[in-house]
């Protein structure tokens, strides 16, 4: 069984923050990880991808990915309240499909 | 910036009709999808397309669904006799290569009656 968990929050920061968005997954023939922010009644909008262990960083995000630990992260450093959001964690299997995690609530506090 | 399009974006049938929902996929991109999400529960993969045929599909794609692309920019998904439970946004997502970014449009509400 493919599983992608995340926490699915609320978590809530203050303005200018760091905040810290985190998801594991089950299956180690995964090669391809995304994050995506989901408003509500929204489609999801892609915002990183990560192929490769290591950092890869956006502007304010920064996505973490650790294959041995089956873990990707995202960093949003200086949060905005506009970054109030729904932040999907998803995982490519194989060729096509995306399997997507259940998503955690983030709220920035002005 | 070229985006995905879908139209309706909003259907409302009753139980046992025909609907289709359809979308324009980005112009230089050779792969489609259609994801569903039930209100409040996680976005679901239904189906993958490729060189005109499906290349994989999930438990949820019954023989119900179908997928076509009827011409040289239009991606549809049928459903061809909607239950209660079909209810839900229907997301088409296109990427350039397989496992590369998947760009979603804007989705379908399907409300079945």
């Amino acid at each position: 069984q493919k599983e992608v968990e995340q926490n699915s929050g609320p978590l809530s920061v203050p303005e200018g923050a760091i905040a810290s968005l985190n998801c594991t997954y089950s299956d180690r023939g995964s090669q391809s990880f995304f994050w995506y922010r989901q408003y509500s009644g929204k489609s999801p909008e892609l915002i990183m991808s990560i192929y490769s262990n290591g950092d890869k960083e956006d502007g304010r995000f920064t996505a973490q990915l650790n294959k041995a630990s089956q873990y990707v992260s995202l960093l949003i450093r200086d949060s905005q309240p506009s970054d109030s959001a729904t932040y999907l964690c998803a995982v490519a299997i194989g060729a096509n499909n995306l399997f997507f995690g259940t998503g955690t609530r983030l709220t920035v506090i002005p | 910036e070229p985006e995905v399009t879908q139209t309706p974006s909003h259907q409302v049938t009753q139980m046992g009709q025909e609907v289709i929902l359809r979308c324009v996929p980005i112009s230089n991109h050779l792969y489609f999808y259609w994801y569903r999400q039930i209100l409040g529960q996680k976005v679901e993969f239904l189906v993958s397309f490729y060189n005109n045929e499906i290349s994989e599909k999930s438990e949820i794609f019954d023989d119900q669904f179908s997928v076509e692309r009827p011409d040289g920019s239009n991606f549809t998904l049928k459903i061809r006799s909607t239950k209660l439970e079909d209810s839900a946004m229907y997301f088409c997502a296109s990427s350039e290569m397989g496992a590369s970014e998947q760009y979603f449009g804007p989705g379908t509400r399907l409300t079945v009656t």
